[in-house]
Parts: structure tokens; C-alpha cells; sequence
């Protein structure tokens, strides 16, 4: 069976700040894995896709997100969080499996 | 380019009830997913179709139905309606498993 578990369902960070949003997986075979961003009463956005051409994918508006084999995760992170990032992130593994999602609250 | 349309985006139905929601993709996408987001949860998958057959299922009841037509557009359909139906209904097309995804903007059901 293929599952994330997204830690955090809340994140909070000033303008400017390192984001850091986590996900953990679980697969038996090598996974497809993706993060989605949803702005409120809209659809899911594809942020970016490891498919294990390289363990560090570049997505956009800025984020990326490292693949690690060994401690089975996912992390997104973007250097500078800038006000229109405040969303819902999701991380998901295969198209048909979703985290619970993690809101990111931006502060002036 | 059109994106993934659904239709309608908000509608309000009874308990017992049925309804109909529907899918159009982005042109040149044989594959059509449908998900549940519930209030505060991620979304849900339903059904997977590729090329109008049933690709995959979620762990719906029966109650859920789905079919994509020649055009591969795609229905979903829910019989009698529970409070618990009361979600988001995202349609999301794609070229196939384990391509990019595009969602559409959803359907808002509400069941009273």
C-alpha cells in the first residue's frame, strides 16, 4: 500500500522566512510523488513531480523539494515565503493518494 | 487552451436524493480522476478512467458510479445522498498514469 503522512497541518512563517513543509511516505515499489498547492474554493495546482530522474526537484514559484530514500521523505521548502503563498499544500504519492494537507500561513 | 472544466460549480440536494456532476478534460487527455475533499481533509480518490474503462476505485460505496463517454468526458454520479456526501468533487485529467495531473475548480455539492 502507497500512504504519505504530512506532519504539520498548520505552518506559520513571517515574509521572507524559509518554509518548510514535511512529508513522509510509504511504498513498496519506487513512487511517484508529487506536492499540490490549493488556493481557497479552487482546484489543486502541481507544484512539482520526483519521478527519480533526481532527488532534488525544482517546481515552481520558487519551491523544490528533496527526495531521501533513507528517511523515506519528501519535504518542500522554498528560501523566501512571500505572501502569495499562503495555501494549502498537499503531498501525494502516485495521483491517488493525498495527504491531509498542510495550511501555510504567511505573516507580514 | 481550455483547462479541465466541471459543471455545475455549487449545487444544494436533499438527503435520498441522486445527482449528476460532470467532467470535461483538457483536449488530448484519456485520462479522467475523480476526487472527494471533504471540509479540512485532502482529497479522495473515487474513480480512475482511461480510454472509458475503469481504470481504478476508491473505497466508495456503491452508491458512487462513474462512466467517461466516447469524447472522454466523464459523469460521476451519487445515489441517495447523505449529509456525509457534502463536499468538494474535484475532477482532475491527465495523458495517463503517472502524468501531470490538471484539476478543474470543482464542484461544491451540499446535501441538506
Amino acid at each position: 500500500a502507497q500512504s504519505v503522512t504530512q506532519l504539520g497541518s498548520h505552518v506559520s512563517v513571517s515574509e521572507g522566512a524559509l518554509v518548510l513543509l514535511r512529508c513522509n511516505y510509504s511504498s513498496s515499489v519506487p513512487p511517484y510523488l508529487f506536492w499540490y498547492v490549493q488556493y481557497p474554493n479552487q482546484g489543486l495546482q502541481l507544484l512539482l513531480k520526483y519521478t527519480s530522474a533526481a532527488t532534488l526537484v525544482k517546481g515552481i514559484n520558487g519551491f523544490e523539494a528533496e527526495f531521501k530514500k533513507s528517511e523515506t521523505s519528501f519535504h518542500l521548502t522554498k528560501p523566501s515565503a512571500h505572501m502569495s503563498d499562503a495555501a494549502e499544500y498537499f503531498c501525494a504519492v502516485t495521483q491517488w493518494n493525498f495527504g491531509s494537507g498542510t495550511k501555510l500561513n504567511v505573516k507580514p | 487552451d481550455a483547462g479541465v472544466t466541471q459543471s455545475p460549480t455549487h449545487l444544494i440536494k436533499t438527503r435520498g436524493q441522486q445527482v449528476t456532476l460532470r467532467c470535461s478534460p483538457i483536449s488530448g487527455h484519456k485520462s479522467v480522476s475523480w476526487y472527494q475533499q471533504v471540509l479540512g481533509q485532502g482529497p479522495q480518490f473515487i474513480f480512475q478512467y482511461y480510454e472509458k474503462e475503469e481504470r481504478g476505485r476508491g473505497n466508495f460505496p456503491d452508491r458512487f458510479s462513474a462512466r467517461q463517454f466516447p469524447n472522454y468526458s466523464s459523469e460521476l454520479n451519487v445515489n441517495a445522498l447523505l449529509l456525509g456526501d457534502s463536499a468538494l468533487y474535484l475532477c482532475a485529467s491527465s495523458l495517463g498514469e503517472g502524468r501531470k495531473a490538471f484539476f478543474g475548480q470543482g464542484t461544491r455539492l451540499t446535501v441538506v
